[in-house]
């Protein structure tokens, strides 16, 4: 069975704070690494795809860890603003199967 | 380039009664997955296909449920003889050949009454 994890499930910040969250999966059979945001009544939108071990990503104030080894990937967003306030998914691919394992997300609430 | 389009946004049904959602791929995708969302639950794989073609289906359940992408249209996801269980929000997303990040629909809540 392929798990994985967010955590924490869900986290509360002040404007202006930075703030990170962790994704875990299986460091077994790896192929990629999904982030995505998915705001309330609004479609998941994608943030970056991961490939490769010690991939950084970064968009905007928003950037990205990948340690495939170990099996971990972080998020972070620095000095949050109320517009970031969303649930943040990731998503796992084992070998070359197009199918993603999802995460329960960690829901952001960024407070003005 | 239109987004991921589902129809309908939202779709109430009898108990028994049949339900069909429909998604249109975003132009150029010829991959096509479906996922649930149960309520207080992450989203669940349910099937992948290519036109024409279910290549997993291995998140569906045995019966009552069935997902088609013919040539022409949209794919469908058939849900037959409806229960309560089967509340949910249903995805779906769209990838092009030879990429896998997905896009998504915004996705159809049924209510199963």
């Amino acid at each position: 069975i392929l798990n994985v994890e967010q955590s924490p499930q869900s986290l509360h910040v002040q404007e202006g704070d930075s703030t990170n969250f962790t994704c875990s999966f299986p460091s077994s059979n790896f192929y990629a690494l999904h982030w995505y945001r998915w705001e309330t009544a609004k479609s998941p939108k994608a943030l970056f795809v991961m490939t490769l071990n010690g991939d950084e990503k970064k968009k905007g104030r928003i950037s990205a860890t990948l340690n495939t080894k170990e099996g971990y990937s972080y998020l972070y967003i620095k000095g949050s603003q109320p517009e970031d306030s969303a649930t943040y998914l990731c998503a796992f691919h084992a070998g070359n199967n197009r199918k993603l394992i999802w995460g329960l997300g960690t829901s952001l609430a960024v407070n003005p | 380039n239109a987004g991921v389009m589902q129809n309908p946004r939202h779709l109430v049904r009898r108990r028994g009664q049949e339900a069909r959602l429909r998604c249109s791929p975003m132009k150029g995708h010829s991959h096509v997955y479906w996922y649930r969302q149960l309520p207080e639950e992450g989203l669940k794989f349910m099937v992948y296909l290519q036109k024409e073609n279910i290549i997993d289906e291995s998140g569906m359940p045995k019966e009552r449920f069935s997902a088609e992408f013919p040539k022409e249209g949209p794919s469908i996801l058939r849900i037959q003889q409806v229960v309560r269980g089967d509340s949910a929000a249903y995805f779906c997303a769209s990838s092009p050949p030879l990429k896998f990040e997905a896009f998504f629909g915004q996705g159809t809540r049924l209510t199963v009454v």
